[in-house]
């Protein structure tokens, strides 16, 4: 199985919005809404902040938003802060039954 | 409050087998609601995902590492073990244990261990 693509990094000032793709395929992102997202701060374990590909988990901030269309997810991120510089990893199920995630985003706030 | 918490050798050498032990405290592994996983994270690398056992015993584990692979669950303790046999430098990563939700209708990884790093070096 190949791990999802996501860009290597992305980066914006802070109060902006920015927006991390993840590109599958049908067996996986496109045929599934089991499309999860993490947040991940040096040295911590991943958090989840997206699950269903669009919902939030109780006391994650609504700046935090999941969308797909076909093989592609994404999350945004609205209102950026210095406290949202993190790595953020997407995760999918796939027709095998296994999962698969992403390679990484790292978010830099400028 | 669920809580994991890795726990195992950090130094294993070539050749022999990694053996890592996660321990579930606020929660049970016996519940039939959760898959009780393993991911790894080689330095500066993304995630890879190694596998899942289920209170039954069935397992799930990815491809790529499947025949070097096992993780049980011991219900006495709380706890599901992995292990991997035959390491090699390229096994070198820091180890989750998560508790997978959603058992027959999503899968999402909720909480984490975390994380423990195993070097493999002689």
């Amino acid at each position: 199985q190949s791990a999802l693509t996501q860009p290597a990094s992305v980066s914006g000032p802070p109060g902006q919005s920015i927006t991390i793709s993840c590109s599958g395929t049908s067996s996986d992102v496109g045929g599934y809404n089991h499309v999860s997202w993490y947040q991940q701060h040096p040295g911590k374990a991943p958090k989840l902040i997206i699950y269903d590909v669009s919902n939030r988990p109780s006391g994650v901030s609504n700046r935090f938003s999941g969308s797909k269309s076909g093989n592609t997810a994404s999350l945004t991120i609205s209102g950026l802060q210095a406290e949202d510089e993190a790595d953020y990893f997407c995760s999918s199920y796939t027709s095998s039954t296994t999962r698969v995630f992403g390679g990484g985003t790292k978010l830099t706030v400028l | 409050q669920v809580q994991l918490q890795e726990s195992g050798p950090g130094l294993v050498k070539p050749s022999e087998t990694l053996s890592l032990t996660c321990t579930v405290s606020g929660g049970s592994v016996s519940s039939g609601s959760y898959y009780w996983s393993w991911m790894r994270q080689p330095p500066g690398r993304g995630l890879e995902w190694i596998g899942y056992i289920y209170y039954s015993g069935s397992t799930n584990y990815n491809p790529s590492l499947k025949s070097r692979v096992t993780i049980s669950v011991d219900t006495s303790k709380n706890q599901f073990p992995l292990k991997l046999s035959s390491v090699t430098a390229a096994d070198t990563a820091v180890y989750y244990c998560a508790r997978e939700a959603g058992v027959g209708t999503t899968n999402y990884f909720d909480y984490w261990g975390q994380g423990t790093l195993v070097t493999v070096s002689s």
